[in-house]
């Protein structure tokens, strides 16, 4: 079965730069979109079709793609962006089930 | 604004079925594909099936394919996840999120607060 893959965790210090990244075979064909999940809520998604930003998403978060490998960047990150980060896209065989990653926690502080 | 109000969980033995619904309002339900994801204690988000706006279509992970039946009444606004030959491993929160509409919406834009699902004996 079709497999999305983030490190486990990523840790920075308040004003830096957070990288996420997210691997799978299918991500230069299929689009990739990102989710916030702080404890206890339910997720948000912060990034869709690759590099688009929501409605009422900071401009700090941006995402990109590039071959195999999916990106969520965090510029300048802040205490409240301490969460689960989850990536998400199309199973590359059959284009109407979708797949999560694992879930990446990034830690500010 | 668009609201979804997971219901229907709860305690179920092993081997049981539950039907979880997803009240929708705040959008055009009719127009919209649905998906319901779970999330085992302390783990991540699995996806676990969607349906098409009209109900024509439907897809499911490996995990709950043949258990598991997705469905929906355009009339009530509703989505429902009909859980069967429950297992310990089902055992999760329980979401709806709304699919997106091309050049509209995205898809996965809008969450319930989810319903806990415990399988035990």
């Amino acid at each position: 079965s079709y497999e999305l893959t983030q490190p486990p965790s990523v840790s920075v210090s308040p004003g830096q730069t957070a990288r996420i990244t997210c691997s799978g075979d299918a991500l230069p064909k299929k689009y990739a979109y990102w989710f916030q999940q702080k404890s206890g809520q339910a997720p948000v998604l912060v990034i869709y079709e690759d590099s688009k930003r929501p409605s009422g998403i900071p401009e700090r978060f941006s995402g990109s793609s590039s071959g195999t490998m999916a990106t969520l960047t965090i510029s300048g990150a802040q205490v409240e962006d301490e969460a689960a980060y989850y990536c998400c896209s199309t199973d590359s065989s059959v284009s109407l089930r979708w797949v999560f990653g694992g879930g990446t926690k990034l830690t500010v502080l | 604004q668009v609201q979804l109000v997971e219901s229907g969980g709860g305690v179920v033995q092993p081997g049981r079925s539950l039907r979880l619904s997803c009240a929708a309002s705040g959008f055009t339900f009719s127009s919209y594909g649905m998906h319901w994801v779970r999330q085992a204690p302390g783990k991540g988000l699995e996806w676990v099936a969607v349906i098409w706006y009209d109900g024509s279509d439907k897809y499911y992970a490996d995990s709950v394919k043949g258990r598991f039946t997705i469905s929906r009444d355009n009339s009530k606004n509703t989505l429902y996840l009909q859980m069967n030959s429950l297992r310990a491993e089902d055992t999760a929160v329980y979401y709806c999120a709304r699919d997106g509409v091309v050049g509209v919406t995205a898809p996965f834009d809008s969450w319930g607060q989810g319903t806990l699902v415990t399988v035990s004996s």
